[in-house]
């Protein structure tokens, strides 16, 4: 699974749109960008993950750049609650051993 | 649902005693795995099962961790003795087999051994 680099904080406005960069340059064609977030004293919790399209579910948008060298996830409107670390992982298809880098601490500002 | 049930939440023990953590996975998620979360080296897999078989034990620290799943909802993560270097969160997670990579975590077992 290739490498992913992620900043080690970030802080973002209530109300605004959080957006978490990743660097994956070593990214191979079948490998999937996973984004999980672990909010203190809780278990990681999963939020999204692509390929090579943009995706969009209830939670999060992931946007893949379209070498997929890097990819954004956005949360639209920022809470307090998720203020957390968030991983991005890179995956190879039916690779089932999650690696968790150091992530990055997303402190969401009243 | 209720989700991963892991037990007990925090566990305080002398070094050299046994420790045993449990996991119950969500019911039709055949694939479990074992994590630990410490400070210094984050959050690593230790221990993986499909179907009730281990299939990937290479993140077990040493000889005195061990894990089973003697069934399809239940495992149990042990370490025989204990020592304080063990003290960490441990994390038990599932997915379905052959799905998306879509794992969920329980809510961990706080673990200190003095």
């Amino acid at each position: 699974d290739a490498k992913t680099t992620q900043p080690p904080s970030m802080d973002c406005a209530e109300g605004r749109a959080a957006n978490l960069p990743c660097n994956h340059s070593t990214i191979s064609g079948n490998e999937y960008v996973y984004w999980y977030r672990q909010i203190h004293s809780q278990g990681p919790q999963y939020i999204i993950h692509g390929l090579k399209n943009n995706e969009t579910n209830e939670m999060a948008s992931l946007i893949i750049t379209e070498d997929r060298k890097s990819s954004t996830l956005i949360l639209p409107h920022a809470t307090l609650r998720d203020t957390a670390v968030y991983y991005c992982i890179s995956l190879l298809f039916g690779n089932e051993k999650l690696t968790f880098g150091t992530g990055t601490r997303l402190t969401i500002i009243p | 649902d209720a989700g991963v049930i892991q037990s007990p939440r925090h566990e305080v023990t002398e070094m050299g005693q046994e420790v045993t953590l449990r996991c119950k996975p969500i019911s039709g998620h055949n694939s479990l795995f074992w994590y630990r979360q410490t400070m210094m080296r984050g959050l690593e897999l230790l221990i993986y099962f499909n179907n009730n078989v281990p299939i990937d034990d290479s993140g077990m620290p040493e000889d005195r961790f061990s894990a089973k799943m003697p069934n399809a909802s239940f495992s149990t993560l042990k370490i025989q003795p204990s020592e304080p270097r063990d003290s960490a969160v441990y994390f038990c997670a599932c997915k379905r087999s052959g799905g998306p990579d879509t794992q969920y975590f329980g809510p961990g077992t706080r673990l200190t051994v003095l």
